[in-house]
């Protein structure tokens, strides 16, 4: 079974730090990595599709890299902003379907 | 209007009662998964359907029916409701291994 796990649980930082969310994943044989972002309450929002033949896409200030042969894909969020404050999931698709890690919280501190 | 869509978003019912949660998508994407999310356990997929009249069982399908007879709608079906099934459920869609697009998701107390 494919298993995603995401380091931290939780992450305080304050306003226009950079910071980096880690994702690990057991297969590397995935087609492909998706960054989400959910706020309390609400729906997944996606953020970034990286797929398995690609090693990184950028959205604003949001940059996914992707590392297949370490099972690594890292979230990085550059100078973050309160609004950022949300949790963060990551999910691998392999073998038709989508497998989560428990998500990061982060909280950016006015 | 585009996009998916779930309803009811929330739902109280009783114990033994047959609960169906319905969720449509405009984009004629061919997947279509059913998730639900629970403090400690995260996301865990219920069912998933690759196409009209194909699913296949998630991590947790027990207790659960699932339904594809039109590409746009995946109804899922609580025969006999729980305690343990309250949860928030999530349906969402992709084109197969392409970007997955969530439903702003059902909230469902079991009483």
């Amino acid at each position: 079974k494919q298993e995603v796990t995401q380091i931290p649980a939780a992450l305080s930082v304050p306003e226009g730090e950079n910071l980096v969310l880690n994702c690990s994943f057991t297969d590397s044989a995935i087609y492909n990595l998706q960054w989400f972002r959910q706020d309390p309450g609400k729906g997944l929002t996606s953020l970034l599709l990286i797929q398995s033949s690609q090693r990184e896409q950028t959205s604003g200030r949001l940059n996914a890299s992707l590392d297949k042969s370490s099972g690594r894909s890292t979230l990085y969020i550059a100078a973050s902003q309160p609004g950022d404050s949300a949790t963060y999931l990551c999910a691998d698709y392999n073998f038709n379907k989508f497998y989560f890690g428990s998500g990061t919280k982060l909280n950016v501190k006015p | 209007d585009a996009g998916i869509t779930q309803s009811p978003r929330y739902k109280i019912t009783e114990t033994g009662r047959q609960v169906t949660l319905m969720c449509h998508q405009t984009w004629s994407h061919s997947y279509m998964f059913w998730y639900r999310q629970d403090l400690g356990h995260g996301l865990r997929l219920i069912y998933y359907s690759a196409a009209a009249d194909i699913t296949d069982k998630g991590e947790v399908p027990d207790g659960y029916v699932v339904s594809r007879s039109k590409t746009e709608n995946f109804p899922l079906t609580l025969e006999s409701a729980t305690r343990s099934q309250t949860s928030v459920y999530f349906c969402a869609s992709s084109l197969r291994s392409n970007e997955q697009f969530f439903g702003p998701g059902t909230r469902l107390t079991v009483l």
